[in-house]
Order: structure tokens, then sequence, then C-alpha cells
């Protein structure tokens, strides 16, 4: 498995406002995740954050409203730019197991946002 | 496009009673994982399957993949308050890397 750490682990945001998460890993990776989880629901991938490529988005989800960085095999940020109530939600970054089925994945703690 | 219905999405049991999570798809996974998530932390992987019709132990919780791996079982025998959380099924793609996430169950074991 791997350890990942994200930053901040929660935050309370004024709308209008954007807030950049990191996600930190301790082994490099081809590829990192990143994923929403609304109050009481399930997780949903926002996008897949490749190093040395933009990052590929899913349906819903854009660029501009969530822009991503993969500056090194072990770094990754995910921006919430222009925060409404709705995009309160927890953030989750996760990883592929590296020995394993690549599909396999392991998550972040998460970073819990409120917006205002 | 494909999805993961997970039932039930709420459970309350008694401690010692036994309980069993499905996932069921239409479509066929290359591998299914099972989550638990509690309050304020990140999901943690309990079992990855890959076989159809593979079963695999974990103390008291058993999980299955069905025979054309397009649906799963978690069967927790004796529940304990400590099996409190968020149980999530994800289909996975060999090809693309991405987990498809069923809707969740919320298991709640009253002591």
């Amino acid at each position: 498995s791997a350890v990942i750490s994200q930053k901040p682990s929660r935050d309370i945001c004024q709308r209008g406002t954007s807030l950049t998460i990191q996600c930190q890993v301790d082994s490099q990776v081809t590829m990192m995740f990143w994923y929403r989880q609304q109050p009481g629901q399930s997780l949903t991938l926002i996008a897949t954050a490749n190093q040395g490529s933009e990052a590929t988005y899913e349906s819903g989800f854009v660029i501009d409203k969530f822009p991503i960085s993969r500056p090194n095999l072990t770094f990754s940020t995910l921006t919430v730019s222009n925060m409404s109530p709705e995009d309160s939600s927890i953030y989750l970054c996760s990883v592929p197991d590296r020995t394993g089925l690549q599909e396999t994945q392991y998550f972040g703690p998460g970073t819990r946002l409120l917006v205002l | 496009t494909q999805l993961l219905e997970q039932s039930p999405q709420f459970l309350s049991i008694q401690e010692g009673e036994n309980l069993t999570v499905y996932c069921n798809s239409s479509s066929v996974f290359s591998s299914l994982q099972w989550y638990r998530q509690e309050p304020g932390e990140g999901p943690v992987l309990l079992v990855t399957v890959v076989t159809g019709g593979e079963v695999k132990k974990l103390k008291r919780l058993t999980f299955q993949f069905g025979d054309a791996r397009k649906d799963s079982s978690l069967h927790i025998t004796a529940a304990q308050p400590g099996d409190t959380g968020l149980y999530l099924c994800a289909g996975g793609s060999s090809n693309t890397g991405k987990l498809i996430f069923g809707q969740g169950t919320t298991l709640q074991v009253k002591p």
C-alpha cells in the first residue's frame, strides 16, 4: 500500500474564492486520481492526473472549475475555483496499487470543504 | 455507462447479528474492491476480488465475486459495534485503472 497525505484536512471558505488541495504520496506513481464525495454520498471521480500531461476529466467536471497540477510523480494539487455552497464536499486523492492490480486504489484521508 | 447498484443503503442491527451487502451491475468488471470508510477518514481497502466465483474471507467478513463478474456480496458474521461505518463496493477496469463506486451502505451496529 501507499502512504498518502492531504492538506488541508479541512477548511471553511467563502463563496467566490478558490482553494487548492495538496496530495503527497510516499512513492512514485504514474497515475493519481481525484474524487469528490458529497455529504452522505459515495465517491465520484473528478479526474485522472498523469505526470507530464494534462489531466483527464470525467463527464460533468471541467478544467476551469477544477484545475489540476501534477509537477512530479509524488505530488498533485486540485483547485476548487470560484466556490459555491454546492462545492461543499470531501475531496479525496488516490493512487493505484504499485505491486498488484492497477485498479486497486489507496486513498488519502480527504479534505473536508465547507463553502458558506 | 457502467453502474453499480449497492443495497441496502442503510442498515441498523444489533451486535451479534449477521448481515449481507450486495453490489450488482449489468456490466462486467475486471475486479471488485470493497472499502470501509469511517467518519473523518478516507476509504480503507478491505479486499480485492478478481476471479469469477472467488470467495475471500477476512476474519468475520466474507466477500464473494459473482461467476460472471457482474456482482459481489459482503457478508458479516456476528457483527460488532466496531464494524460500524460506510461500506463501499467499487468495480475496476484493467484498461483504464478507474473505479466505479456503488452508492455505499451505512452500517450501524448497536451494542
